[in-house]
């Protein structure tokens, strides 16, 4: 199974910053690299798949990069809507897993 | 729009069984894989299963395989799954997914829509 790490568990920041958030597999996973946001109560919406691809909808601030065992989602300016959880998933190999995830909360 | 609508989450006791019914609309159901993800209380996401679009392939995670069965009606336009044997772990809200497989491609297992969650309780 492969595991998928997340860094840092919880990332403070204001509105208007930059985020970054890691993800890093056990083992290579090539490009096969997913992105989810979650907010309370909510289910879970997907940002970007196969490592860089903007699902339909996802506005231009959030972008995503890496391959092989590490990747990134950025978000360049967080809006207010930004604060959630995020998590990453692999499609490498059965079977799916998911990262333990990344709270992204308000300074 | 895709929609998805799961229902038949509830109390059960240990051992016992419940039967999760996902209903799709706002896209051709035959035509996607289908997935099904849980979050204990509190927790991250766990996959739990997924099915092709015609219905021939599972798969299923070890901590329910032999437990749980993934099916699908695809003239109900509905997803299913049987739930045997649970135990106080399968606690959970259980979300069903369709799969967002790129042009020329069958599946790609990253789920571009999500239903609002049914809750399972397992206890005594």
């Amino acid at each position: 199974e492969i595991v998928l790490t997340q860094s840092p568990a919880t990332l403070s920041l204001s509105p208007g910053e930059r985020a970054t958030l890691s993800c890093r597999a056990s083992q290579s996973v090539r490009g096969y690299l997913a992105w989810y946001q979650q907010k309370p109560g909510q289910a879970p919406r997907l940002l970007i798949y196969d490592s860089s691809n903007r699902a339909t909808g996802i506005p231009a601030r959030f972008s995503g990069s890496g391959s092989g065992t590490d990747f990134t989602l950025t978000i360049s300016s967080l809006d207010p809507d930004d604060f959630a959880i995020y998590y990453c998933q692999q499609r490498s190999s059965w079977p799916l897993t998911f990262g333990g995830g990344t709270e992204v909360e308000i300074k | 729009e895709a929609q998805l609508l799961e229902s038949g989450g509830g109390l059960v006791q240990p051992g016992g069984s419940l039967r999760l019914s996902c209903s799709a609309s706002g896209f051709t159901f035959s035509n996607y894989p289908m997935g099904w993800v849980r979050q204990a209380p509190g927790k991250g996401l766990e996959w739990v299963s997924a099915i092709t679009a015609d219905g021939s392939s599972t798969n299923y995670a070890d901590s329910v395989r032999g437990r749980f069965t993934i099916s699908r009606d695809n003239f109900r336009n509905t997803l299913f799954l049987q739930m045997n044997s649970l135990r106080a772990e399968d606690t959970a809200v259980y979300y069903c997914a369709k799969d967002n497989p790129p042009p020329g491609y069958a599946s790609s297992w990253q789920f571009d829509c999500w239903g609002q969650g049914t809750l399972v309780t397992v206890s005594s």
